[in-house]
């Protein structure tokens, strides 16, 4: 069975301080990932996705995330970060087989971004 | 193109009444779900659609909740009787084999309080 475990419901930066939100997966076939972001009253959006190929993986928003397989890892970068920043973060695993979905995904983390 | 449709966006009623909840997927989707998500606890798949069939709802309480999506494009989702377990946000997402694997879009989704 598939998991993902966030480490840390919540996360405080500054604003312009690097942003990192650590992602740690469970699969027995190799997975695909992803982060979503989720702004207050909205629904899910995705950010990034990892299938195959270059591990280090570019979003939107100047975000990026690495897939380590020996870490069995994928955590979310961002150099500086913005007060529109601000949101839940959720990383998804998926076996990426058969027909599409099902994503599983982590508790999420909440960043908040301080002036 | 537009996005996920969901309606009602909030919806409040007593433990023992019944909700139901209506989705219309981005067009040309062909697969749907409905995630259930508990406040502080990532999305939860209840349900997954190909067409107008299920293909995974081996999480779905079969006993008060059900889903239908009668001509393979919008859907409803139902429960009765309701539950104070069940105050969550429904959400409701499509994907298509056009924007790659496991890529969902998600609507804003339908937060219940029961009482």
């Amino acid at each position: 069975a598939q998991s993902v475990t966030q480490l840390g419901s919540h996360v405080s930066v500054s604003e312009g301080a690097l942003v990192l939100l650590r992602c740690n997966y469970s699969s027995s076939v190799p997975p695909y990932l992803f982060w979503y972001v989720q702004y207050p009253n909205q629904g899910l959006q995705l950010l990034l996705k990892y299938t195959t190929g270059a591990t280090l993986v570019k979003g939107i928003n100047g975000f990026e995330a690495e897939f380590k397989k020996s870490e069995t890892s994928f955590h979310l970068t961002k150099p500086s970060a913005h007060m529109s920043d601000a949101a839940e973060y959720f990383c998804a695993v998926s076996d990426g087989g058969g027909s599409q979905g099902n994503l599983i995904f982590g508790k999420g983390t909440k960043l908040s971004v301080k002036p | 193109e537009a996005g996920v449709a969901q309606s009602p966006r909030y919806k409040i009623i007593e433990k023992r009444q019944s909700v139901a909840f209506w989705c219309n997927p981005i067009s040309g989707h062909a697969t749907l779900y409905w995630y259930q998500q508990i406040l502080g606890q990532g999305p939860k798949l209840l349900i997954q659609f190909q067409n107008n069939g299920v293909v995974d709802d081996s999480q779905l309480p079969k006993d008060r909740f059900s889903a239908e999506r009668l001509k393979g494009v919008d859907s409803t989702l139902k429960i009765q009787p309701a539950k104070l377990e069940d105050s969550a946000v429904y959400l409701c997402a499509s994907s298509s084999q056009r924007s790659g694997a496991n890529v969902l879009t998600f609507g804003a989704g339908s937060r219940l309080t029961v009482l």
